[in-house]
């Protein structure tokens, strides 16, 4: 079976703080991706990546920026979290299309809910 | 990728089928339907596929209507472990990016 880590699942951090979340997959996937989810506005993509060292924008990467450096962990880091970041934060994976029929299958963690004071 | 519609809630007895609804009048001919689920407090779980034919796994069924514009998803005796919010998403992204849209809450009461 797929398995996403998340590293933690709950995290308690000061608004200022410099904060990582790191996500690590075990079935050799290409891709890689990180969403938030917050009441009433459902789960939206942060960022992406497709490979190590490439990452692409989602819908909502301000604030944000994201590590890839080994196919197998992806990072997202808070440079300088805010309170507007108390989120859930969900990282999630799959084959590259190329590879996947069909592609669009993403194993999800189990999720890190980051509350900033 | 097109746009789905699905109600926003349903109830569900135990033991019995629920059936939910999608709707997607503007999938175009190679978008698959992609089925997930989310229990409160966990991450997303895939549930089933489907491009044209109806399709069946372990977990539920998908019946895609002939002209594609809507399906339905079918859990064939709801326990109370499905209680939970089931996602329909029409997508053929080339970066396979997914769109969840709002879903529709499922409670399976006793």
């Amino acid at each position: 079976d797929v398995k996403v880590t998340q590293s933690s699942r709950y995290l308690v951090k000061r608004t200022g703080e410099k904060v990582f979340l790191e996500c690590v997959q075990d079935m050799d996937h290409e891709n890689m991706f990180w969403y938030r989810q917050d009441p009433g506005l459902g789960l939206r993509l942060i960022y992406f990546s497709y490979d190590v060292k490439m990452k692409e924008k989602g819908d909502i990467p301000e604030g944000y920026s994201v590590s890839r450096e080994k196919k197998e962990r992806f990072s997202l880091i808070l440079e300088s979290a805010s309170t507007n970041q108390t989120s859930m934060y969900l990282c999630a994976s799959s084959l590259y299309p190329d590879r996947a029929l069909p592609k669009n299958i993403q194993y999800f963690g189990a999720g890190t809910r980051l509350s900033v004071l | 990728d097109a746009k789905t519609t699905q109600p926003p809630s349903m109830d569900c007895a135990e033991g019995r089928a629920a059936n939910l609804p999608c709707n997607h009048s503007t999938i175009s001919g190679n978008e698959y339907v992609y089925w997930y689920r989310q229990i409160h407090s966990q991450g997303p779980q895939y549930i089933i596929h489907g491009l044209k034919n109806n399709e069946t796994n372990e977990m539920a069924s998908l019946i895609i209507t002939e002209d594609r514009k809507s399906s339905t998803l079918i859990l064939p005796h709801a326990t109370l472990r499905d209680t939970a919010v089931y996602y329909c998403i029409a997508s053929t992204d080339s970066w396979g990016k997914l769109q969840f849209g709002a879903g529709t809450q499922v409670v399976v009461t006793p």
